[in-house]
Parts: C-alpha cells; structure tokens; sequence
C-alpha cells in the first residue's frame, strides 16, 4: 500500500539551530513531493514543489531550503532557525491528482 | 494566480443539524477542487475531490460537494452531523496542469453543541 511517513512529529529548537525534518513514501515511484507549513495568521502555504531527485522549486522567499536525495524522500532543512520559522509543518504527495498528507511536524523555535 | 475564500470562519451546529460550508475560488479555468478536514495536531485527511464530470461528488463520513460553475464555489455539505464532526475544514484548489501545488482558504472551524 501506499503511505507518507514523516518525522519527527514534534521540536523544540533553539533560535539559530540547524533543521532537518524527513518525509519517506512508501509504495510508489516518482510522486510528485510537497512541503506545506500552516503557521498562525498566515494559513496553508505550500514552501517546495519536487517533480523529481534534485528537482527542487521553492514558492515563496524564506530561510529554508529542501532536498530530494532519493526518489521517494524529501528533506526541509535550515542552517540556522528563526523565531519566524515555528509552525505546523505538512509534507505532502501526489500518486495522481490526489494530494495526500503525512501527520506533520510541530516546530517551536525559542 | 487563483484563490480560494471561506467566507464562514467559525460554524457552529446542534448534533443532528445539517451543515453547509461554503467556498468559492478564482480561477480561469476549471480548477481541480479538494476539502480537507483536521483535527487538532493532526495533519489533513482528504474529504473529496472534484476533478470533472458530475458536479455533486461523495466523499468519506457522509460528505459531499457541489461544483457551481457559474457561481465559482464548492461547498460542502453533510445532512447530519455528528460530534466527531467538530475539526477545521480547509478548501483548496489545484490549476489543471499545475503540478497538483495547492492553494488553499483559510479554513472553517466547526463546532457540534450536542
């Protein structure tokens, strides 16, 4: 069957820490991979578009960046968190033209 | 660029009641058009989805949706809900031929008084 594993489910993260949140899918090859994050007064926004390994598109300007070393793993990163960058964090992929999500990482920045 | 409009930022229903939520988008074209439902802490669980076709689609747990094309929305609806029901609903749209990169409103929290 077909699942999106995603992880860690919760962080704590000091101010100027690094970041790495992992996303696996199980099942399938060559999905399209997606990185949403839903933060407080700004909603669901989708941040990194992947189409393929190394094919990264980045939607809107900001201090992460994402990966895909694998075909079916997608990584969000940042060399050094900012305060800004607490939120809900959802990855998300496309067997067709469904759009499913993993259960999403809580990051608190402090 | 499309965008998607839940007008109806708190719902709240008696156990039993019908409920409607509302959506509208703006878009060129006909979109690909989803609702999600969230818990809280949890991620999105698909609903349903309109694609083409029959504008009245069924989803999961009773719901369902219709595409008015003339009036841009896709609202859904669930004849009687039910306490389990209480979560926030996001409506979101896709453009055809876009890669599936969605954009969404910004979500109606439902609340069932029992």
């Amino acid at each position: 069957s077909q699942t999106i594993h995603q992880w860690p489910a919760t962080l704590v993260q000091p101010v100027g820490s690094p970041l790495s949140l992992e996303c696996t899918v199980e099942g399938t090859s060559n999905p399209n991979l997606y990185w949403y994050r839903q933060a407080a007064g700004r909603g669901l926004q989708l941040l990194f578009y992947s189409v393929g390994i190394g094919q990264i598109s980045s939607e809107v300007p900001q201090n992460l960046s994402a990966s895909r070393p694998q075909d079916r793993q997608f990584i969000l990163s940042s060399k050094k968190l900012l305060l800004s960058d607490s939120g809900f964090y959802l990855c998300a992929w496309s067997p067709t033209r469904d759009v499913i999500f993993g259960s999403g990482t809580r990051l608190t920045v402090v | 660029a499309q965008s998607v409009t839940q007008p109806d930022i708190h719902i709240t229903v008696s156990e039993g009641a019908s409920l409607e939520l509302r959506c509208n988008y703006s878009y060129g074209a006909t979109p690909y058009l989803f609702w999600y439902v969230q818990s809280p802490g949890q991620g999105l669980q698909l609903l349903l989805k309109y694609f083409s076709g029959d504008t009245l689609v069924q989803g999961i747990k009773g719901f369902e949706a219709e595409f008015k094309r003339s009036q841009s929305s896709f609202n859904l609806r669930k004849p009687s809900v039910h306490w389990s029901d209480a979560a926030e609903y996001f409506c979101a749209v896709a453009v055809t031929g876009g890669g599936n990169k969605l954009t969404f409103g910004t979500g109606t929290q439902l609340k069932v008084e029992l």
